[in-house]
C-alpha cells in the first residue's frame, strides 16, 4: 500500500528557508509525478509544484521565485525548499502523488498525512 | 489563473438525505475537474476525476456531473462518515487550483 509521509521542522523563522521531505513507501517513486500542496488554516488547498522522477519540475508561478523541488531516488524521497518565508507561508503542507504513470493526470490519488509549518520568530 | 468557486460554504443535511454541492470555474475547464473529501484531521481523499469518474473504492452514492464551467457533486443518502469538507480542483490549466470548499454538516 502506497504511503507518503512529510517530515521537517515545524517552526521556521521569517526570512529563512522552509525545508520538507516526503518519504514514499510501498512503491517506487520512479515514473510518477510528485507534488507539494499546502493548506492555510480555514482555506482551500494551494498547489505549490511538482517534480517528475527525471528531475523535471514545474512550479506555481505565485511561488516560483522562492521554490525548489528535488528528489533522491535511492531513498525514495522528494523534497521542498521554500525560501524567504513570511507568516503567509504558515500552513499545513502535504505531499501527494499524481496517479499518471509517465503521463501526468494533474490530480492527486495519494496524499501524506500533512505537516503543520509555522513561520514565526 | 482559473478561480474555482464552491457553493454553499456550508450545507446542513440529515443523515440519510441527499445533497448536491456546486463548483464553478471562472472559465471553461471542459471536464478537467476532480472532487476531494477531507475529514477532520485527515488528508484529502480523491472522490471523482474527469468530472464524473469515481476513483477506486469510492461508493456509488457519490456522483459527479458537469462540464465547461459548472459542476456538481451529489451524495445520495449521507452516512455519518460523509460529513466532511469537500473541495473541487481544476486541472485544465496551470496553475492547478482548488475551490474554497463546502462543509457538509449534520442537521
Amino acid at each position: 500500500q502506497l504511503q507518503l509521509k512529510e517530515s521537517g521542522p515545524g517552526l521556521v523563522k521569517p526570512s529563512e528557508t522552509l525545508s520538507l521531505t516526503c518519504t514514499v513507501s510501498g512503491d517506487s517513486i520512479s515514473s510518477y509525478y510528485w507534488n507539494w500542496i499546502r493548506q492555510p488554516a480555514g482555506k482551500g488547498p494551494e498547489w505549490i509544484g511538482r517534480i517528475f522522477t527525471s528531475g523535471t519540475t514545474f512550479y506555481n508561478p505565485s511561488l516560483k521565485s522562492r521554490v525548489t523541488m528535488s528528489l533522491d531516488m535511492s531513498k525514495n524521497q522528494f523534497f521542498l525548499k521554500l525560501r524567504s518565508v513570511t507568516a503567509a507561508d504558515t500552513a499545513l503542507y502535504y505531499c501527494a502523488r499524481d496517479p499518471g504513470y509517465y503521463d501526468s493526470r494533474s490530480y492527486f490519488d495519494h496524499w501524506g498525512q500533512g505537516m503543520v509549518v509555522t513561520v514565526s520568530s | 489563473e482559473i478561480v474555482m468557486t464552491q457553493s454553499p460554504a456550508t450545507v446542513s443535511v440529515s443523515p440519510g438525505e441527499g445533497v448536491t454541492l456546486s463548483c464553478r470555474a471562472s472559465q471553461s475547464i471542459r471536464t478537467s475537474l476532480a472532487w476531494y473529501q477531507q475529514r477532520p484531521g485527515q488528508a484529502p481523499r480523491l472522490l471523482i476525476y474527469g468530472a464524473s469518474t469515481r476513483a477506486a473504492g469510492i461508493p456509488a452514492r457519490f456522483s459527479g456531473r458537469g462540464s465547461e464551467t459548472d459542476f456538481t457533486l451529489t451524495i445520495s443518502g449521507l452516512q455519518s462518515e460523509d460529513f466532511a469538507l469537500y473541495y473541487c480542483q481544476q486541472y485544465h490549466d496551470w496553475p492547478l487550483t482548488f475551490g474554497g470548499g463546502t462543509k457538509a454538516e449534520i442537521k
